[in-house]
C-alpha cells in the first residue's frame, strides 16, 4: 500500500511553545491530506482537509490561527500547534488519499505524533 | 450528513472464538465503507472495504465484512479469533463527493482472552 510518514512520533514542549508536526507522502503524490485529533480511548476528530498549493479546510470548532496547516508540496503537509497548552495534548495522526491508486476513498495513515505539553 | 455507530465499545471474545463487532452507518449518498485497525500508538491500518460490486468483502487477516443496505450494516466478522487480534477497530465511511471526507465510528476495542 502506499505509504505516510509522520514525524515526530513523540514529542513534548513547554506551554507557550510551537510545534511542527510532518506528514510525508513517501511512495505517491497526495493532492489532498487529513488531520485528525484522537483524544485517549475515543475516536478520530477530523480537523482539518489540506490541500496542496490552497488553504486548508477546517472542521467547525478547529481554530485555524492555532493549527496552521501548510501543505506546501504534493508529498508534504505541516501541522503547526501555535501557542500550545496542556489541553492541545492529544495523538496527532494524518492521512491521505492515492488517487493514482484508484480513487475508492481509502485512507493511508501517518504514524501518529503524540504531543504532550507541560 | 453522514454518520457510523459502532455498537458496544468493548468486545471480549475467547481465542478461538467468533469475532462479530457491529457497525451501522448512516448516509444520504452511496457510501464507501471501511474498517481500520489501529494498534497502541499507532496510525490506522486498512482492513478491507466496501465501494461497490460484491457486498461481502474478505480483508487482511482473515476479517471480512458484509454491506446490508438494507440494515444499512457493515458488520465485521471472523471466525476465529487470534490473540493478535487484540487491537482498536474503527467503521467509517466516505462519501463519493468532491470533499471525500471520512467520518469514523466511535471504535469498539477488541479484547482476546487465552
Amino acid at each position: 500500500g502506499a505509504v505516510v510518514s509522520q514525524h515526530p512520533s513523540r514529542v513534548i514542549c513547554k506551554s507557550g511553545t510551537s510545534v511542527k508536526i510532518e506528514c510525508r507522502s513517501l511512495d505517491f503524490q497526495a493532492t489532498t491530506m487529513f488531520w485528525y485529533r484522537q483524544f485517549p480511548k475515543q475516536s478520530l476528530m477530523l480537523m482539518a482537509t489540506s490541500n496542496e498549493g490552497s488553504k486548508a479546510t477546517y472542521e467547525q470548532g478547529v481554530e485555524k490561527d492555532k493549527f496552521l496547516i501548510n501543505h506546501a508540496s504534493l508529498t508534504l503537509s505541516t501541522l503547526t500547534v501555535t501557542s500550545a497548552h496542556p489541553e492541545d495534548s492529544s495523538f496527532y495522526i494524518c492521512s491521505a488519499r492515492a488517487p493514482s491508486r484508484g480513487y475508492t476513498g481509502e485512507l493511508f495513515f501517518g504514524e501518529g505524533s503524540r504531543l504532550t505539553v507541560l | 450528513a453522514q454518520s457510523v455507530t459502532q455498537l458496544g465499545s468493548h468486545v471480549s471474545v475467547s481465542e478461538g472464538a467468533l469475532v462479530l463487532l457491529r457497525c451501522n452507518y448512516s448516509s444520504s449518498v452511496p457510501p464507501y465503507l471501511f474498517w481500520y485497525v489501529q494498534y497502541p500508538n499507532q496510525g490506522l491500518q486498512l482492513l478491507l472495504k466496501y465501494t461497490t460490486g460484491a457486498t461481502l468483502v474478505k480483508g487482511i487477516n482473515g476479517f471480512e465484512a458484509e454491506f446490508k443496505k438494507s440494515e444499512t450494516s457493515f458488520h465485521l466478522t471472523k471466525p476465529s479469533a487470534h490473540m493478535s487480534d487484540a487491537a482498536e477497530y474503527f467503521c467509517a465511511v466516505s462519501d463519493q463527493g468532491r470533499s471525500f471526507k471520512t467520518i469514523f465510528g466511535a471504535g469498539t476495542r477488541l479484547f482476546v482472552k487465552a
